[in-house]
C-alpha cells in the first residue's frame, strides 16, 4: 500500500512569487494535514483538510492556503513567497473521524531566494 | 493552546545502553500522544503512541510511559543500536471532534555510538 506522496521533492522559489505543494494521501484517508518544519523551529501546524473542507488552521498569515481535492488529494498554496517560508513541508494523513494515527510524506523542500 | 516541550535536545549514547526521552504538555485536553522518529532527508515516521487511558504500552525494544496527572509521557529505547540515530519527536493531540491536530516538542538528536 502507497503511503503519502508529496511533490515536487524540491522547490526554489524568487522571493514574491507563488508555490504550489502537491499531497496525496493514504488510500482511505480523508484527512490531510500540513506542516511546516523551518530549520531549529521543530514542526509547526498549518492546515487540517477533512472530506473537502478546512477544519483548523495554524498561526499562519492568509497567504498560506490551501484545498482538499475529491480524492482527498490536497495542495498547499503559499502566495508573496518571503525568505523565511523556506523550510520542508509536510502533508499527514490520517483516517478522520474514524482514527488518529497520522502518517507523514516524505516533505517538499522550499527555498526561496 | 496546546504547549509541549521536549528534554533532552540533544542525547548520546553507547551501543546496547538505554534512552530516554521525557515530554510535558499543557492542555489536560491532550488525550493522544505519538512519537515519531525522523532520519536525515525523510519525514517523520509513527514509531509508537499511547492515548490517556493507558499508563505504559510496549513495542519490542521501544515504550512509552504517560503521567496523566503530571501530564508528562517519555519515550524509553532499549539495547540501542547504531540504525536507531535520529531526530526523536514526542507531540500531544486533544483528538476532540475528530481530526489529530498534533502539537509537536522541539526534537531530540539521538546519537548511538559503536
Amino acid at each position: 500500500e502507497a503511503g503519502v506522496t508529496q511533490s515536487p521533492t524540491h522547490l526554489i522559489k524568487t522571493r514574491g512569487q507563488q508555490a504550489t505543494l502537491r499531497c496525496s494521501p493514504i488510500s482511505g484517508h480523508t484527512s490531510v494535514y500540513w506542516y511546516q518544519q523551518a530549520l531549529g523551529l521543530g514542526l509547526q501546524f498549518l492546515l487540517w483538510y477533512d472530506e473537502g473542507e478546512e477544519r483548523n488552521r495554524g498561526n499562519f498569515p492568509p497567504r498560506f492556503s490551501g484545498r482538499q481535492f475529491p480524492n482527498y488529494s490536497s495542495e498547499l498554496n503559499v502566495n508573496a513567497l518571503e525568505l523565511e517560508d523556506s523550510a520542508l513541508y509536510l502533508c499527514a494523513s490520517s483516517a478522520g473521524l474514524r482514527g488518529t494515527e497520522a502518517f507523514f510524506g516524505q516533505g517538499t523542500r522550499l527555498t526561496v531566494v | 493552546g496546546e504547549n509541549v516541550e521536549q528534554h533532552p535536545s540533544t542525547l548520546s549514547v553507547q551501543e546496547g545502553d538505554s534512552a530516554v526521552i521525557k515530554c510535558t504538555y499543557s492542555d489536560s485536553a491532550s488525550n493522544y500522544f505519538p512519537w515519531y522518529k525522523q532520519e536525515l532527508g525523510k519525514g517523520p515516521q509513527l514509531i509508537i503512541d499511547i492515548r490517556s487511558n493507558v499508563g505504559e504500552k510496549k513495542d519490542q525494544r521501544i515504550a512509552v510511559t504517560l503521567n496523566k496527572t503530571a501530564k508528562h509521557f517519555s519515550l524509553h529505547i532499549t539495547e540501542t543500536q547504531p540504525e536507531d540515530s535520529a531526530v526523536y519527536f514526542c507531540a500531544a493531540s486533544p483528538f476532540t471532534g475528530g481530526g489529530n491536530k498534533l502539537t509537536f516538542g522541539t526534537g531530540t538528536q539521538l546519537k548511538v555510538e559503536l
